[in-house]
């Protein structure tokens, strides 16, 4: 079965750790993304690759970072530099590196940092 | 102002009752999605769509470019159908969410 898979789905953490999120895709697409979501906000898009080994920051990409050595892997760290990682933090691909068109969205991971 | 906003932001319905679901953006846009989360948290697409409206089953989604509005309607609806529906604008080459609209559909 083709999707993205995302683990773990609950991470906890205690504060000044760095912690990586895990998102994987068999589908062959070539653009990956992270968005976050928080209670009462739409997704808000932190890190984007259209393609492997680059990568473009989004709207919220301070305190985190990512890397994409190979097409199917698009690996999110949250550093401590990140002021409120508290979150659930979903990952996406799509076959079209040059539009947002049709976006496969994973199960999420839902961070908690004490 | 968000670009992207839903209406209502709650709503609860009886089982069998019609849903309707609206969304109003202000940028200018090539697309737009129709998406349903789960409580578990995962994403899934029912739509997307740049002119008309489309039908999947029990769901019809239209859209208005002039007026810059869509609306998600839910024929019959079924208590499965709770969920938290977003809708998202493709403005080249990102897409912009709205906060969602959590739905409760009670037998």
């Amino acid at each position: 079965d083709g999707g993205i898979t995302q683990s773990p789905k609950y991470l906890f953490r205690k504060e000044g750790q760095n912690v990586t999120l895990s998102c994987e895709q068999n589908l062959n697409h070539d653009a990956m993304y992270w968005y976050r979501q928080d209670p009462g906000q739409g997704l808000r898009l932190i890190y984007y690759s259209q393609i492997v080994n680059d990568f473009q920051k989004g709207d919220i990409a301070e305190g985190y970072s990512v890397s994409r050595e190979k097409k199917e892997s698009f690996p999110l760290t949250v550093t401590s530099a990140q002021k409120n990682p508290t979150a659930f933090y979903l990952c996406a691909s799509s076959i079209d590196p040059r539009s947002a068109y049709e976006q496969y969205f994973g199960p999420g991971t839902r961070l908690t940092v004490t | 102002k968000n670009e992207v906003e839903q209406s209502p932001q709650n709503l609860t319905a009886q089982e069998g009752e019609f849903i309707t679901i609206n969304c109003s953006y202000s940028v200018g846009i090539s697309a737009l999605h129709w998406l349903q989360q789960h409580p578990g948290g995962g994403i899934v697409s029912l739509f997307m769509l740049s002119s008309g409206k489309k039908k999947h089953g029990r769901l019809i989604a239209t859209i208005n470019i002039q007026e810059k509005h869509s609306s998600l309607h839910i024929t019959a609806s079924h208590p499965r159908d709770s969920a938290v529906y977003i809708c998202a604008v493709i403005d080249t080459d990102k897409l912009i969410f709205g906060t969602g609209t959590r739905l409760q559909v009670f037998p």
